[in-house]
């Protein structure tokens, strides 16, 4: 089945810079690749998503990245603000059919004003 | 806050004890899903309906029940075999077929007296 590891697990920076967060899957069959953030207490809800036929997505101050070759993805964020604190979840999955996806393990990301 | 809900927002249990977890939407959605979450473990798969009366075991199964009766309606059954229920738990649906975006309710923490 599909492996997701999700890296770092804890990232603190100071507001206004930018923060990365990295995800590796193992089945090269999965094409889909959601971020969800999570704030304290709250439901995940989804920021961005890529499919595997694009290298790059962006909304606003948030892109995601994906490489196929290598089966990695990351999320970008630039010009962080205090709200942008959250755990934020990668998941990769095969779309279509059967819709299980495979959630990394979090990342607490933590802005300090 | 519409769309998904579950109930209740906080629950305990007593040992020896089944308790249900309750998760309705209104999204006219297909598919739903059960999930259990831990600190730094990320987003388990308990189990998932893709239609009325019919389900499938996710990765942590064991120690729980569930049952599709109505396409709005996916309860889940914590039941005294599982014997570290602690936990957040998250209910999920999509529209199948449909984009791969996945719905989260807003949780339930059960805690064990």
């Amino acid at each position: 089945g599909e492996n997701v590891e999700q890296h770092p697990s804890t990232l603190s920076v100071q507001e206004g810079d930018s923060a990365v967060i990295k995800c590796t899957y193992s089945d090269s069959a999965s094409n889909y690749f959601p971020w969800y953030k999570q704030e304290l207490g709250k439901r995940p809800q989804l920021i961005i998503d890529i499919r595997s036929n694009v290298g790059e997505k962006k909304d606003q101050r948030i892109a995601v990245t994906l490489n196929k070759t290598a089966k990695h993805f990351s999320l970008h964020i630039t010009e962080t603000q205090p709200e942008d604190s959250a755990v934020y979840f990668c998941a990769a999955s095969n779309g279509g059919g059967s819709y299980i996806p495979t959630f990394g393990r979090g990342t607490s990301l933590i802005v300090h004003p | 806050d519409g769309g998904i809900t579950q109930s209740p927002k906080y629950l305990f249990r007593k040992e020896g004890q089944n308790v249900t977890l309750s998760c309705e939407q209104n999204l006219n959605h297909d598919a739903m899903y059960w999930y259990r979450q831990d600190p730094g473990q990320g987003l388990r798969l308990i189990y998932y309906s893709q239609i009325v009366n019919d389900f499938q075991k996710g990765d942590i199964a064991e120690g729980y029940s569930v049952s599709r009766e109505k396409k709005e309606s996916f309860p889940l059954t914590v039941t005294s075999a599982q014997k570290n229920p602690t936990a957040f738990y998250l209910c999920a649906s999509k529209l199948d077929p449909g984009r791969d975006i996945q719905y989260f309710g807003a949780g339930t923490r059960l805690s064990v007296l």
